[in-house]
């Protein structure tokens, strides 16, 4: 069964930092891996897809990357703005799509 | 393009109440799931579909029913509401290659059952 862990829980930064948001995944044999964000009361909007077979994948100051072999992904986001708060999830795809709790994320000016 | 669109956006029930969340894509995706979220839990899969006429059980699917009569709609039904449904439910879907296109997410029921 796909466990996946988001660490950390939560982070508090002033503006303007780079920042590092961790997914961890027990079951490697994925399809890909969807990063997603939300707003508070609000839906998912989906930011990166990594397919299994690419190692990292880029959005503006969103650069994502995937270590499948070690069931690992990585968020990178540049330079970050208050109007990147938000939860972060990550989504391991094995046919179905595993969520794990997310990264609220507060950046403030 | 509306994408994926869930019905109705809030609702309040009573215990032993039911009702029926309607969720409808336009974007012709075989692949339709529901998932309940909870404080702490993250997202759980309720129910899912692979195409038409057929249903599958999720993480959590008790308590739940769904039918796909139709390629677009996915619906899922409360026969008796309980205390514990309280949660907010997204509706998904995707093309059968998940594996290339990703899911599309609608923007959620909020469901109180008191």
């Amino acid at each position: 069964k796909q466990e996946v862990t988001q660490i950390p829980a939560a982070l508090s930064v002033p503006e303007g930092e780079n920042l590092v948001l961790n997914c961890s995944f027990t079951d490697s044999a994925i399809y890909n891996l969807q990063w997603f964000r939300q707003d508070p009361g609000k839906g998912l909007t989906s930011l990166l897809l990594i397919q299994s077979s690419q190692r990292e994948q880029t959005s503006g100051r969103l650069n994502a990357s995937l270590d499948k072999s070690s069931g690992r992904s990585t968020l990178y986001i540049a330079a970050s703005q208050p109007g990147d708060s938000a939860t972060y999830l990550c989504a391991p795809n094995t046919d179905k799509l595993i969520f794990g709790t997310g990264t609220r994320l507060q950046v403030f000016p | 393009n509306a994408g994926v669109t869930q019905t109705p956006k809030f609702r309040v029930l009573k215990t032993g109440q039911s009702m029926t969340l309607l969720c409808a894509q336009d974007m012709n995706h075989e692949y339709m799931y529901w998932y309940r979220q909870d404080p702490g839990m993250g997202l759980r899969l309720i129910h899912y579909s692979v195409g038409e006429g057929t249903t599958a059980k999720g993480e959590v699917p008790d308590g739940y029913n769904v039918s796909r009569l139709k390629k677009q709609n996915f619906l899922l039904g409360l026969e008796s509401a309980a205390p514990s449904q309280t949660s907010v439910y997204f509706c998904a879907s995707s093309y059968s290659i998940a594996k290339i296109y990703g899911y599309t997410f609608g923007s959620g029921t909020r469901l109180t059952v008191v």
